[in-house]
């Protein structure tokens, strides 16, 4: 049984369209993620949430809306796509807010042309 | 604001040899929480190795040890005997109380047979 996953696991689209991904983690953790991976390999966190409070929103443009229907799923959702937005998106879970480790989904390659 | 720093952007091991990854940090607080990860070209996030600042006892599993000097903010990473899956990019990552997870700009090493 895969852990965590994500859907779709490659996105390609046009600029300025509305697109979503999905999270999901079966390992009954209550704080899930989402991380960027730019092209140069740099991972930055964009949100955390926690028995689907918000936690952490790191300074992400307002085209980012993250959304918690439960503890087990994180979608994001990118309205207007930019070039900009063309990386390698991954959700991860983890067990409380301090310390434990992190576990990863598999990515989801997004490119905007 | 915490930053991690991996000055070794790529590095290479003969199969079977051992290899050190470098990772420094800056912090001020006192309770963190330290890791390394694995990105293999499948883009997998996988956790090779944590370590608790708490605890002076350095982490290891199997090949992988840590050399973890707490005044020093370093946090290295020893592969042993190294495989030729071990071929990935790793990153060191830095976790504080709070629940953000900061990573470094990676290392991408390669196993040579």
């Amino acid at each position: 049984d895969t852990a965590v996953s994500q859907t779709p696991k490659y996105l390609v689209t046009q600029m300025g369209n509305d697109k979503s991904i999905k999270c999901e983690q079966n390992l009954g953790h209550d704080t899930m993620y989402w991380y960027k991976q730019d092209s140069k390999k740099f991972l930055k966190i964009m949100f955390s949430y926690n028995n689907k409070e918000l936690i952490i929103n790191e300074t992400v443009p307002n085209r980012f809306s993250p959304k918690s229907p439960d503890k087990a799923h994180l979608n994001l959702h990118i309205n207007s796509l930019e070039l900009g937005d063309s990386a390698v998106y991954f959700c991860a879970s983890s067990q409380g807010r301090s310390g434990e480790t992190q576990y990863f989904g598999p990515g989801t390659r997004l490119l905007v042309l | 604001a915490q930053t991690v720093t991996q000055s070794q952007p790529e590095m290479s091991v003969q199969e079977a040899e051992t290899v050190t990854l470098s990772c420094t940090y800056d912090t001020s607080e006192s309770n963190y929480y330290l890791f390394w990860y694995k990105q293999p070209p499948s883009r997998q996030m996988i956790l090779v190795i944590r370590q608790e600042a708490y605890k002076q006892q350095n982490a290891t599993e199997n090949r992988f040890s840590v050399n973890f000097q707490k005044a020093a903010k370093s946090f290295s990473l020893k592969i042993s005997d190294s495989q030729l899956g071990d071929t990935a990019m790793y990153f060191c990552a830095f976790r504080n109380a709070g629940n953000m997870l900061t990573f470094g700009g990676g290392t991408r090493l390669m196993v040579k047979p």
